[in-house]
């Protein structure tokens, strides 16, 4: 049983195109985040959210957005992709917001063409 | 937001020596430090962290310290071997910024064998 699974585990789509990404925790947490990390393997926060709250990075453009059916579930959407969207995109979650072990999913492998 | 730097960007050692890898955080109301390790082409998983009110954490061969006056703390590996070759990631969990981790820009950890 997977705890955090995301799909697809790879994607690939030309400039332009609008692409969802899709994560599911079954672990109960109340807290999900998406993380994107670059070429570099540098690890940054996207989005933060509960149930009552969510948390931007202030670099994030608006072209992402985050969205959440239920609480096991926070999907991400990118409109009008760019060749710097390119990246591995993660989904994690934890029990306590902030802190507390976060768990992730395997990763999602963007390309834009 | 929270900024965490970590050094080294890469480090080699030999079988069975010890490794360190040092970050700094600037936000002084960081409360929550957890180290990840991601192995090529997985994700990152949680190997110990480490709260404000403490100074030392160890779990077998791999300790953490936290000086909270510096704003620094360390992760110590002792008895390195083949299998703890990965990246290292720190977090700084802040309250001032809804909790979100911010994580350090990785240490690539070779353990020659």
């Amino acid at each position: 049983d997977t705890a955090v699974s995301q799909t697809p585990k790879y994607l690939v789509t030309q400039m332009g195109n609008d692409k969802s990404i899709k994560c599911e925790q079954n672990l109960g947490h109340d807290t999900m985040y998406w993380y994107k990390q670059d070429s570099k393997k540098f690890l940054k926060i996207m989005f933060s959210y509960n149930n009552k709250e969510l948390i931007i990075n202030e670099t994030v453009p608006n072209r992402f957005s985050p969205k959440s059916p239920d609480k096991a579930h926070l999907n991400l959407h990118i409109n009008s992709l760019e060749l710097g969207d390119s990246a591995v995109y993660f989904c994690a979650s934890s029990q306590i917001w902030g802190a507390g072990e976060a768990f992730f999913g395997q990763g999602t492998r963007l390309t834009v063409v | 937001g929270e900024n965490v730097e970590q050094h080294p960007s890469t480090l080699s050692v030999q079988e069975g020596d010890s490794a360190v890898i040092k970050c700094t955080y600037s936000d002084s109301a960081s409360n929550y430090f957890p180290w990840y390790k991601q192995e090529l082409g997985k994700r990152p998983q949680l190997i110990i962290d480490i709260r404000s009110n403490v100074g030392e954490k160890k779990d077998q061969r791999i300790a953490v310290t936290l000086n909270k006056t510096a704003k620094h703390f360390s992760l110590h590996i002792t008895e390195t071997q083949p299998e703890d070759s990965a990246v290292y990631f720190c977090a700084a969990s802040t309250p001032n910024t809804g909790n979100q981790f911010y994580f350090g820009t990785g240490t690539s950890l070779t353990v020659i064998p």
